[in-house]
């Protein structure tokens, strides 16, 4: 199993809708939990961090479950401009923070 | 304040040969990590350098190695490059430790041929 899966895209979503994105992490130790942006042949970029329940960062709310070992990332009112892909992340304790492959992201007009 | 910088932007080399990327962090940053993403995969961990020192390494053999200088910038060394070896590699900077998420750089992209 990997340390950190993500839903297998594409999202293939019309302007406006809202989308979810879902990840899972094996290590109950992880205690930091992070969504990364990435363009195309772009580095990636912090979207947001997630220590506790759960964050929001205007449109995007990041919510994170210890229990079931998952987290999420809710897109609302998508743009054109969110076209990318998503990358889930979790951290395991200061020195190693693994990322999924990520799931990409097409918003249409 | 200065963002990471990574160089070369692009890099060629044969298989067999030795290649040596560099980063300049953050400033205000004292730890570097090191990731390998190859197309449409995510970024997967080499180690990370803190205040000089290896701190974490991933599974990469031996081969891949590295260093992190007193002004924290760091250099990443790979030793008989493989075909498997092309891909991008990433400079990650950050605050002590990764508890608080990475700046990236924008990369080297190596081939190997």
């Amino acid at each position: 199993r990997k340390e950190v899966e993500q839903d297998p895209g594409p999202f293939n979503v019309p302007e406006g809708a809202t989308v979810a994105f879902n990840c899972t992490y094996s290590n109950s130790a992880s205690q930091s939990f992070f969504w990364y942006r990435q363009d195309c042949r772009k580095e990636p970029k912090l979207l947001m961090s997630v220590y506790s329940s759960g964050n929001e960062d205007g449109r995007f709310t990041a919510q994170l479950n210890r229990a079931s070992q998952y987290i999420s990332l809710l897109i609302r009112d998508s743009k054109l401009s969110d076209s990318a892909t998503y990358l889930c992340a979790a951290n395991t304790g200061g020195f190693k923070t693994i990322f999924g492959a990520g799931t990409r992201l097409f918003v249409k007009a | 304040e200065t963002g990471v910088t990574q160089s070369p932007t692009h890099l060629i080399k044969t298989r067999g040969q030795q290649v040596t990327l560099r980063c300049s962090s953050q400033s205000g940053h004292n730890t570097v990590s090191w990731y390998q993403q190859a197309l449409g995969q995510g970024p997967q961990f080499i180690f990370q350098y803190y205040r000089e020192e290896e701190n974490g390494r991933g599974n990469f053999p031996p081969r891949f190695s590295g260093l992190q200088f007193p002004n924290y910038s760091s250099e990443l060394n790979v030793n008989a490059l493989e075909l498997d070896d092309s891909a991008l590699y990433l400079c990650a900077s950050s605050l002590e430790g990764d508890k608080y998420g990475y700046t990236f750089g924008s990369g080297t992209r190596l081939t190997v041929v």
